[in-house]
């Protein structure tokens, strides 16, 4: 059972435009949740957070949505550079002590085009 | 990168064989962290750790067992390698604590292959 999902395995856009990246979840119990960035031969690497007390957080280009009643949250990069181009993996915990039990998603594949 | 270091990066054995690996981490975290990455799947947990002997079990645990018998050192031991353990393994370190301000960061990982 997928408790998280991520249900684009890839993602292709143009240099300068804006990449949405989508998640959904099914575990109530989550409320924090996370966007890591991986490269290929390097570890995940982290980009930015939301606990279910916001709907949005922004950092630079980046800013996470979430939609409680839809169990849904999605990345925006503004605009997407070809440096971007990773995969994506959102993830989520159910705080407290469980901060680090982060459950994923499948990734997806973003290409960032010049 | 934390100052986290996995060793070896790379490995290939064979079915059957015992197999450990290692994190290595320079800033005497607490919280330690094993996950594998497979197609499909992401990344799941299998054993974390709150302190020296203090491990538990995560998600994906069965055929793994773990030690941690200094701050600094987590290691990751497949008794008996079976072709499905074929996979990359991350280790990951909670630089603050357990908290919303403390995310995970992980190690580059070791790709274990077993034929």
């Amino acid at each position: 059972d997928q408790q998280v999902k991520q249900n684009s395995p890839s993602l292709s856009v143009q240099e300068g435009r804006i990449s949405i990246l989508n998640c959904d979840y099914t575990n109530s119990m989550f409320d924090y949740f996370l966007w890591y960035k991986k490269y290929p031969a390097e570890g995940p690497t982290f980009l930015i957070s939301i606990s279910s007390i916001k709907d949005k957080n922004e950092d630079g280009r980046f800013t996470v949505f979430l939609n409680k009643s839809a169990k849904h949250l999605s990345l925006h990069i503004v605009p997407s550079q070809p440096g971007d181009s990773a995969v994506y993996f959102c993830a989520a915990s159910a705080g407290g002590t469980s901060y680090g039990k982060l459950t994923f998603g499948q990734g997806t594949i973003l290409t960032v085009h010049p | 990168d934390a100052g986290i270091t996995q060793s070896p990066r790379h490995k290939v054995t064979e079915t059957g064989t015992p197999v450990t690996l290692r994190c290595h981490q320079t800033e005497n975290h607490r919280y330690m962290y094993w996950y594998r990455q497979d197609p499909g799947h992401g990344l799941r947990l299998i054993h974390y750790s709150y302190g020296v002997k203090d491990t538990d079990k995560g998600e994906v645990s069965d055929g793994y067992s773990v030690s941690r018998s200094k701050t600094e050192d987590f290691l990751l031991t497949l008794e008996s390698a079976t072709s499905s353990q074929t996979s990359v393994y991350f280790c990951a370190i909670s630089v603050g604590g357990l908290s919303s301000n403390s995310p995970l960061h992980f190690g580059n990982g070791t790709r274990l292959t077993v034929t």
